[in-house]
């Protein structure tokens, strides 16, 4: 069965400080791969997506990852974060080719200290 | 174009009651799927719709339902409320296939005492 896991609950980092967010994922084909950030309350925003390609996507706000699949990751980086930065991280893979749309890690919440 | 939208934004019910929730999805989506947030289970596949037809479903017992309407707006159910569906319940819609990015709406964020 597929899965994503996001080893690291909860990171801290300073304003201006570069930023990586792991995430790992269990997959039996090429899989689609999505890191979406969730601010207090709301919903989810799309950073990014890999398809195929280019295995080192860009987002928005700065974000890109690199696609790895020798080691089944998709990182999430930033070369300098923001305080706005501050949320929750979700790596996501889809389809899965059985009932789940999305498989999503557990996310990893981000605190930025000034 | 406007994003997916959701209502109501909160909900109180009691155990025992029911409750129906909204999704509006992007002009154009024709996919909705419906996800439980809790911070105990994290993020979870409730359903997805597709052309009024239910696709796919997760692991979620029969008092979960939902349904898709002809302007692919859809609706959620939770009849006979425990205190354990208290969550926020994402929507999130896309143009037709599988392989299609997911769009999120905001959540209605639904609290069972």
């Amino acid at each position: 069965a597929q899965s994503v896991t996001q080893p690291d609950i909860h990171i801290t980092v300073s304003e201006g400080a570069s930023l990586e967010l792991r995430c790992n994922y269990s997959y039996g084909a090429t899989p689609y791969l999505f890191w979406y950030v969730q601010s207090p309350g709301q919903g989810l925003q799309l950073l990014l997506k890999y398809f195929s390609g280019d295995t080192l996507v860009q987002g928005i706000k700065g974000f890109e990852a690199e696609f790895k699949r020798s080691q089944s990751s998709f990182n999430l980086r930033k070369p300098s974060v923001h305080w706005s930065d501050a949320a929750e991280y979700f790596c996501a893979v889809g389809p899965t080719g059985g009932n789940e749309k999305l498989t999503f890690g557990t996310g990893t919440r981000l605190t930025i200290i000034p | 174009k406007a994003g997916v939208t959701q209502t109501p934004r909160y909900l109180i019910k009691t155990r025992g009651q029911q409750v129906t929730l909204s999704c509006s999805p992007i002009s154009g989506h024709r996919s909705v799927s419906w996800y439980q947030q809790t911070p105990g289970q994290g993020l979870q596949f409730l359903f997805e719709y597709f052309s009024e037809t239910q696709r796919n479903k997760g692991n979620f017992p029969g008092r979960f339902s939902g349904r898709q309407f002809s302007n692919s707006r859809s609706e959620m159910n939770v009849s006979t409320l425990e205190l354990g569906d208290s969550a926020l319940y994402l929507c999130a819609s896309s143009l037709v296939a599988d392989t299609d990015t997911q769009y999120f709406g905001p959540g209605t964020r639904l609290t069972v005492l």
